[in-house]
């Protein structure tokens, strides 16, 4: 099966500006997460989304992030504007849902990695 | 935010069983322990998760004390493809409960 996919892989921008990242789930996957992924962490989570409802937006910077999964399948990512310290990587990743239940594995793209400048 | 305690790094030599700890006291009855690994430019990757009993898969091991404040990941001939950040992690099933990474142990496999 074909896995999460993410554009761009990279991305250079200067500070203020903004930027958008795409992530395009694992088919028939209704849970979809964004995390951010700063040099030497782990990832944190940022949004979380069963189809097209948040499920859990607590640690995204509502002043300049947002997000959003039309139709329960693709999503966005919006930085604006963006900071230097929005440096980082942007990871999408899906998981099945049956009923209120996430199986356990978390499928993750590859990735969009950040630079602001 | 993270519930889980990792050493920060460990040597392996390749061949060898590599033996990844992770400290969880404060799990509660429902919360499940799974593991994930990263490796270098690449996203997370599902390794394997458990309740309360030793699970295994074709990847590796993972053995749950039987207070479940602590476990551990084996990987029984570590590979230099092996080499990653192991990421301990305990969360519910349910889709309201929060899936929080730590900083993870860098696991070096050497030759």
């Amino acid at each position: 099966e074909a896995g999460v996919a993410q554009s761009p892989r990279y991305k250079i921008i200067e500070k203020r500006q903004s930027v958008a990242f795409w992530c395009n789930p694992i088919s028939g996957h209704a849970t979809l997460y964004w995390y951010q992924q700063i040099l030497g962490q782990g990832p944190k989570l940022l949004i979380q989304f069963q189809n097209n409802g948040v499920v859990d937006d607590s640690q995204l910077p509502k002043d300049r992030f947002s997000a959003e999964r039309l139709k329960g399948v693709d999503s966005t990512l919006k930085i604006q504007p963006a900071k230097l310290e929005d440096s980082a990587v942007y990871l999408c990743a899906s998981s099945l849902v049956k009923g209120r239940v996430i199986q356990e594995t978390q499928y993750f793209g590859p990735g969009t990695r950040l630079l602001v400048l | 935010d993270a519930k889980t305690t990792q050493p920060p790094s460990m040597d392996c030599a390749e061949g060898r069983a590599a033996n990844l700890p992770c400290n969880h006291s404060t799990i509660s009855g429902n919360e499940y322990v799974y593991w994930y690994r990263q490796i270098h430019s690449q996203g997370p990757q599902y390794i394997i998760h458990g309740l309360k009993n030793n699970e295994t898969n074709e990847m590796a091991s993972l053995i749950i004390t039987e207070d479940r404040k602590s476990s551990t990941l084996i990987l029984p001939h570590a590979t230099l493809r092996d080499t990653a950040v192991y990421y301990c992690i305990v969360r519910g099933l349910y889709n309201f409960n929060k899936f929080y990474f730590g900083s993870g142990t860098k696991l070096n496999v050497k030759p």
